[in-house]
């Protein structure tokens, strides 16, 4: 595609069910980025993917929030027993290798009900 | 711990005027900063990124500069439009990120530009 895409736009959950987020990033950008942005708040980094290297893990708030990338391309955000302070619009962004200007997803926003 | 402060919050101006948006960081390590512009349902868009070398990046009617001893950056952009109106966020990247280029974020300022 064009640009990074991310599903679903909005979803709606129940407290303590589990979620998965989807991004899609630009055809050969090897970094990949996820992010949080909670009301009020900056936006959080949570993760890091480059290219075959282990990912950069440490912005993931609790052991409830996991993420992969399979084949260098599409990566899922997956939080365990979501909680209400989960709420938020969880961003990703992709980029060129060795490039830092990043293109950001429409975001997913999550509401936990 | 690197912070980043943008000032003001909100800003609500006429058409036509030229404006300035501030951004303070309080750790001068940086290896770059820049502005985005955020609308809603739409994403973010990287409007300037100025490297920790460089004073200023501009691009049409916007000029982004950097003083990075006081940990300071101002977008400018002149002759604003109502199109521009949107959530402009500054964010850092820290000079001892290593590989990731993992960035520390403001809080944005929300500008109105009213016809």
């Amino acid at each position: 595609g064009a640009g990074v895409s991310q599903s679903p736009s909005n979803k709606v959950t129940e407290k303590g069910k589990d979620v998965e987020l989807r991004c899609d990033p630009i055809s050969g950008h090897t970094a990949l980025y996820w992010y949080r942005q909670s009301l009020g708040q900056g936006l959080e980094f949570l993760i890091y993917f480059q290219g075959n290297s282990a990912p950069d893990k440490s912005g993931l708030p609790s052991d409830r929030f996991s993420a992969e990338r399979t084949g260098g391309s599409v990566s899922t955000l997956t939080i365990q027993r979501t909680q209400q302070e989960d709420s938020a619009v969880y961003l990703c962004a992709s980029s060129r290798p060795g490039v830092d200007v990043a293109f950001f997803g429409q975001g997913t926003r999550l509401t936990v009900v | 711990k690197q912070e980043v402060t943008q000032i003001p919050a909100a800003l609500s101006v006429p058409e036509g005027e030229n404006l300035v948006l501030n951004c303070s960081f309080t750790d001068s390590a940086i290896y770059n900063l820049q502005w985005f512009r955020q609308d809603p349902g739409k994403g973010l868009t990287s409007l300037l990124l100025i490297q920790s070398s460089q004073r200023e990046q501009t691009s049409g009617r916007l000029n982004a500069s950097l003083d990075k001893s006081s940990g300071r950056s101002t977008l400018y952009i002149a002759a604003s439009q109502p199109g521009d109106s949107a959530t402009y966020l500054c964010a850092v990247r820290p000079g001892n990120a290593g590989n990731n280029r993992k960035l520390i974020w403001g809080l944005g300022t929300s500008l109105a530009v009213n016809p």
